[in-house]
This record gives C-alpha cells, structure tokens and sequence, in this order.
C-alpha cells in the first residue's frame, strides 16, 4: 500500500446510475487530485483540493462531482455517466511544495471504471 | 498544451540489457519526475531532479536533464522482468504544486 487507498478497485455501472469513488490519505498531505487514465493518453487532471479548498477544475463535465470534506477525504461522485468516461481513475496526494515536495506525488491504486 | 512527451511509445529489451527513455517538455520548469506503473496500478515516484541538476543516480535509475534542450531522459541499468511496466515523467512549474504528465513509454523486459 502506497498511503493512498482508493476504493472500490473495479467499478461497473449502467449509464443511469449514481455512483462514488472514494480515496483516503493519512500522510498528512494538503493537496488531493482526482486524475483520468484513458488508453495510450496522457493523465488528464480533472480536480485539484488544497487544505479542503478546489483549485481546478479542468473543464470536468458536470456528471464528475468532487467532495473534499476534510485534508484526508477526497471523493468523486459520478451520474449519468457515458461510455466514454470508462477509465482508470486515479487519486493523489501531495505536500504543496514545488511540483509537490521532494517525495512528488503519492497515488493510488485507482478504480478501474466501466460504463455500460 | 502544457504536458510533456516520452519516447519512445514502447521499449522492448532483453533481460540484462538497459533501457533509455526520452521526455521533452515546453514550460520553464521548477523540477522533473519519473514515476513507474505496474499495468491497472497507480504511479510511483521514482526520481526527482531539480532545474539546477544535471544528472541524478538512485539505484540502477539515472536521470539526465537539458534544460536547454527542455528534455530528460531516464536510463535503467541492467533490466530485469520486474522493471517491465510504463514509464512517466512530470514536470513542475516554478511555485507550482501542480504536475503534468506526458502518456508515458511502455517498457517491456524479456526474460
């Protein structure tokens, strides 16, 4: 385990249904990030929370809705979902020094996500 | 787009051999990372090298970057199975917590 634990893994949902990713960090870490994997892509960043605070929203479609309730907690709330949006989603957590501190970016294992 | 470029896509080397991966970026930057993912994983930080460095060591890792030439590359001595996985660098704006990735190189070691 990295110190970033996403649950669930594997994610299977109809285009109807509502559903949450959840990603949980006790490293003490002020910065989280919701971040899509798609096939032979670059990571795209969709959200950035420093101290419970977003920062960005990389013109995320509005079926993708964050929840950051505390430093620790970082949620990802999905509806309405389209095939497309099928994708390993992965959370991250940082210190918000330059390029998030000499140790990086701690990530998760991520949900793997299947929209049907 | 402010992401970076790895290259080659893909890699395929025999066990024993090393393996060299390139990455360019556009942006001024404050530091650049490697990180690791093992295929349906999450990434893992390998390496860090600041703006002022010119090359780094960890292990059979080496980084190289050109600022001038905007470009790094990471060198991995003597491959083994277990390096097989996909490669990403990252690179970071001055007094930005923000990283952007590049789609990463694929490196496979064959036994």
């Amino acid at each position: 385990e990295t110190g970033v634990t996403q649950t669930p893994r594997h994610l299977v949902m109809g285009m109807t249904n509502k559903k949450s990713l959840k990603c949980e960090q006790h490293l003490g870490h002020n910065a989280m990030y919701w971040y899509k994997q798609s096939a032979k892509k670059p990571l795209e960043l969709m959200f950035v929370y420093n101290f419970k605070e977003q920062t960005e929203n990389n013109s995320v479609p509005s079926r993708f809705s964050p929840e950051c309730p505390n430093s620790s907690h970082l949620f990802l709330h999905l509806h309405t979902l389209q095939p497309e949006d099928s994708a390993l989603y992965l959370c991250a957590s940082s210190l918000t020094g330059t390029g998030g501190g000499a140790y990086g970016y701690t990530f998760g294992s991520g949900t793997r996500l299947t929209v049907v | 787009s402010q992401q970076g470029e790895e290259d080659p896509q893909a890699l395929s080397i025999q066990e024993g051999e090393n393996a060299t991966m390139n990455c360019s970026y556009k942006t001024s930057i404050n530091n650049l990372q490697w990180y690791r993912q093992n295929s349906g994983r999450g990434l893992v930080h390998l390496i860090l090298i600041r703006s002022n460095e010119r090359e780094k060591h960890s292990g059979r890792l080496r980084v190289t970057l050109d600022t001038s030439k905007k470009s790094s590359s990471l060198l991995i001595t003597a491959s083994r199975a277990a390096d097989t996985a996909s490669y990403f660098c990252a690179h970071s704006r001055s007094n930005d917590y923000k990283l952007s990735f590049g789609a990463g190189t694929t490196v496979t070691v064959r036994a």
